[in-house]
């Protein structure tokens, strides 16, 4: 089955520690980009890739990592989480931006 | 950067009824994109319609696209209960080399039986 995956779907932890949410694709999609959803704000775009090892900003980079060292995972990295960042986050896959995007389930993340 | 507005913010229609959603955007575009979100979970990929076409449909969906008023309409067609969702567009603006994919803030539809 085509399907983006998450990992951890919910997440609480604390200001200023490590965290990671993994992201992986089975489609072989090229183009793989991170989204938060705020209430009142809609989806915002953290980081995209196009490929592997070609990663950019998006509109709200500030506080994230991302690395793309293999085609089908995608990992978003809060190397200091604030509440700030306190959100849902959405990873998704295509072929490229102009193609559709599969989305992942969704990660809910709680800074305290 | 906000491209996509969705109008109106909130919908509430009775089952069998017809939907409407609007979309208005910015800059010049490559493609239009529309999707649906059931609450808390992730966006399913609904139509997407290029640049050059004016309408589409896809079941009860049916998009039309109006690139001189900068803007786009989704219509759902003898509504569902399970039709109850948020529904996004989102664009591709032609002028960033196809990198960003940019959404509005949703239309947020309840469809009562």
């Amino acid at each position: 089955e085509a399907q983006v995956t998450q990992n951890p779907r919910y997440l609480i932890t604390v200001t200023g520690k490590k965290l990671t949410v993994t992201c992986s694709q089975n489609m072989n999609h090229e183009y793989m980009s991170w989204y938060r959803q705020d209430p009142g704000l809609g989806l915002r775009q953290i980081y995209y890739s196009m490929n592997v090892e070609v990663t950019d900003k998006g509109d709200v980079p500030e506080g994230y990592k991302v690395s793309r060292k293999e085609k089908r995972n995608f990992p978003l990295i809060l190397e200091s989480p604030s509440p700030n960042q306190t959100s849902l986050y959405f990873c998704a896959s295509s072929l490229s931006v102009t193609y559709e995007q599969y989305f992942g389930p969704g990660t809910r993340l709680t800074v305290t | 950067s906000q491209q996509g507005e969705e109008d109106p913010q909130a919908l509430s229609i009775q089952e069998g009824e017809n939907a409407t959603m609007n979309c208005s955007y910015k800059t010049s575009i490559n493609n239009l994109q529309w999707y649906r979100q059931n609450s808390g979970r992730g966006l399913v990929h609904l139509i997407l319609i290029r640049s050059n076409e004016r309408e589409k449909h896809s079941g009860r969906l049916r998009v039309t696209l109006d690139t001189s008023k900068k803007s786009s309409s989704l219509l759902i067609t003898a509504s569902r209960a399970a039709d109850t969702a948020s529904y996004f567009c989102a664009t591709v603006p032609s002028n960033q080399a196809g990198t960003a994919l940019i959404f509005g803030k949703g239309t947020t539809l309840s469809v009562s039986s």
